[in-house]
């Protein structure tokens, strides 16, 4: 069964800092890895959607990375910025299209101004 | 702008009433929902799988028969919280892929407080 798994939990930094959050899977077969921010309340805004096929995805000051063999992926934010504070999760689509996500519980990122 | 609409955004309802929340695919046709949940600083978990046409597959632990689920158009998807408690109060949210796209599409998510 796929279990996803993310450190730190939670993340306080300054602004300005780059920043790396972690993600981690058990099951290396997966179909696609995406990442989501989700502000307090509020529903999942898709930040970036990474392919089996794909190493890396970049959008703006985000960077998302998948290793699948090593079964993890990671999501660096450059000079962060305190509209950057919210939950970051991951989640997983098993090897088959249209499936559902596996996700992780989050990390809860701060930025100071 | 939105590919699936969820509503309502947040509800408040006594014990042991019953809440309809709706998920519509706006500009496609989804065959498959899904309904996640959740609780306070947790994660979301899948509690069931909605599918045009036939039964809803429910995750282990999710009880069918409290969380009744109806896709009775390639476009709509409900889940109705039958006889809530105030431990059914949580963040639900629905999700649809788009013609077996790879990126996983959101509803807005439904806020239930049961009181």
């Amino acid at each position: 069964k796929q279990e996803v798994t993310q450190i730190p939990a939670a993340l306080s930094v300054p602004e300005g800092e780059n920043l790396v959050l972690n993600c981690s899977f058990t099951d290396s077969a997966i179909y696609n890895l995406q990442w989501f921010r989700q502000d307090p309340g509020k529903g999942l805004t898709s930040l970036l959607l990474i392919q089996s096929s794909q190493r890396e995805q970049t959008s703006g000051r985000l960077n998302a990375s998948l290793d699948k063999s090593s079964g993890r992926s990671t999501l660096y934010i450059a000079a962060s910025q305190p509209g950057d504070s919210a939950t970051y999760l991951c989640a997983a689509m098993a090897n088959q299209a249209g499936t559902a996500l596996i996700f992780g519980k989050g990390t809860t990122l701060s930025v100071s101004s | 702008g939105a590919v699936v609409s969820q509503h309502p955004s947040w509800v408040i309802c006594k014990s042991g009433t019953s809440v309809k929340i709706e998920c519509r695919s706006l500009d496609f046709q989804a065959t498959t929902m899904f309904w996640y949940r959740q609780f306070p600083k947790q994660s979301l978990m899948l509690m069931a799988t909605s599918n045009e046409g036939s039964k809803a597959t429910y995750e282990q632990g999710v009880e069918k028969d409290k969380f009744l689920i109806n896709h009775a158009s390639l476009t709509l998807s409900t889940l109705t919280v039958t006889s809530a408690h105030p431990e059914d109060s949580s963040f639900y949210i629905c999700s649809a892929p788009r013609d077996r796209a790879t990126e996983a599409f959101f509803g807005q998510g439904t806020r239930l407080t049961v009181v």
